[in-house]
């Protein structure tokens, strides 16, 4: 069974604030997804890299695979109110499926 | 754009009832998924399927039955709800599952009581 940890589970910063999130594996995915869901709603894809090393930015946020392809971080700069969110972390495997973090609930207090 | 629809958003059960939630994709994805998400548990994978006809057990598949006659509706049968089926339950499509985008209907908030 693959599993995804991510960390930490629950993050309150000021507005403007920099912070970095993580998502773990001892497995090798695929690729791997990072997913914003805000509250009543599913969750809305931000990303997917599937190289080793690979980095991408949207916007504020940057977002990296690890090298070995088991892990990944999520960079936010100089975070916004509208940061605020569960995100969610999805690694691909076998069969097509997708393997979700437990999620890290951000709160960004203006 | 209608995406992914799923009915009801609410629903509330007795113990031993059976109800169907419903998911439609205008898509023409050819996968489809079902989760339930808990408090500090993620998103489990029910049941998913990769093709009209075909379908497949996810991680917590038990007390659920699946069908994909079309492929635009994959419906999610709970056969005699238990209280510990109390969660919020998401359909998704996608064109391939893994690295493909995941869309995600709004969810459908269940109480078995």
């Amino acid at each position: 069974t693959q599993l995804l940890e991510q960390s930490p589970q629950f993050l309150s910063i000021q507005e403007g604030e920099n912070l970095t999130v993580y998502c773990n594996s001892s497995s090798v995915f695929s690729s791997l997804q990072w997913y914003r869901q805000e509250p009543g709603e599913g969750p809305v894809l931000l990303v997917t890299v599937v190289t080793g090393g690979e980095v991408k930015k949207l916007k504020r946020l940057t977002f990296q695979f690890g090298d070995a392809r088991k892990d990944s971080s999520l960079h936010i700069t100089a975070a916004q109110p509208g940061d605020t969110g569960l995100y969610l972390c999805a690694g691909g495997g076998p069969n097509s499926k997708l393997t979700f973090g437990k999620g890290i609930t951000l709160s960004v207090r203006p | 754009n209608a995406g992914v629809t799923q009915t009801p958003k609410f629903q509330v059960l007795k113990t031993g009832q059976s109800m169907t939630l419903q998911c439609a994709q205008d898509m023409n994805h050819e996968y489809m998924s079902w989760y339930r998400q808990d408090p500090g548990m993620g998103l489990r994978l029910i049941h998913y399927s990769v093709g009209a006809g075909i379908t497949d057990q996810g991680e917590v598949p038990n007390g659920y039955n699946v069908s994909r006659s079309t492929t635009e509706d994959f419906p999610l049968r709970l056969l005699s709800a238990a209280p510990s089926q109390t969660s919020v339950y998401f359909c998704a499509s996608s064109q391939q599952g893994g690295k493909s985008i995941q869309y995600f209907g709004a969810g459908t908030r269940l109480s078995v009581l």
